[in-house]
């Protein structure tokens, strides 16, 4: 069974950074690529970022280029997103999403339940 | 960058048909992949590619796409149907990924 499991959420201070990680099982991780979409509470879902399978091309949403970084370790079968300078707007439950193909531009196919980011002085 | 547009909300009884509409110029030449999620769960792919059901999807879901509008629609609609579901596109002019503002679906 394919499974995705956020880690790295909690309450940080605007302007400061964190480190969220995905570990996935269940699925020969490098031949996909994959995802970070993000969810304000009570709102619509937000893509963030995406990275293809070896790591190639990345992508990154207007509201967070600059700021956020998406990578990925493929021998510990790992998805991470490095945010820096955040900002009380990128308070989200943040999921990790998993591709249906290797290149960026298909479907989110395996998403995981989600950590919650809460920017806050 | 690319706009997708869905109604806010949908309600029907038991055993009627949803139709759920995502609009987008000439979405009808993009590849329309639709999402359900159910309150305090994660989003989970219904339909991809506009018309086709990933495994373990009931047949009760179906797709279409052309012009500016793609549609899901969900037959004989139960209780477990209620959920908010999304419409996604990948916009290649600009390398984004694009949801709709998500359509909540309440079955009366």
């Amino acid at each position: 069974e394919e499974q995705l499991v956020e880690s790295g959420g909690g309450l940080v201070q605007p302007g400061r950074s964190l480190r969220l990680s995905c570990a996935a099982s269940g699925f020969t991780f490098y031949d996909y690529a994959m995802h970070w979409v993000r969810q304000a509470p009570g709102k619509g879902l937000d893509w963030v970022s995406s990275i293809d399978w070896n790591s190639d091309n990345t992508a990154y949403a207007d509201s967070v280029k600059g700021r956020f970084t998406i990578s990925r370790d493929n021998a510990k079968n790992s998805l991470y997103l490095q945010m820096n300078s955040l900002r009380a707007e990128d308070t989200a439950f943040y999921y990790c999403a998993k591709d249906s193909g290797s290149l960026l531009g298909t479907s989110l196919n395996s998403w995981g339940h989600g950590t919650l980011v809460t920017v806050s002085s | 960058s690319y706009v997708l547009t869905q109604p806010p909300s949908v309600s029907l009884a038991p055993g009627q048909t949803a139709s759920i509409t995502c609009g987008g110029k000439n979405i009808g030449s993009e590849s329309v992949h639709w999402y359900q999620q159910k309150p305090g769960q994660a989003p989970v792919l219904v339909i991809h590619y506009a018309t086709d059901r990933p495994s373990g999807i009931p047949e009760r879901f179906s797709g279409s796409n052309s012009g500016d509008t793609a549609t899901l629609t969900i037959s004989r609609v139960e209780a477990g149907d209620e959920a908010d579901y999304y419409c996604q596109v990948w916009d290649s002019s600009s390398d984004h990924y694009v949801f709709g503002p998500g359509t909540k679906v309440t079955v009366l």
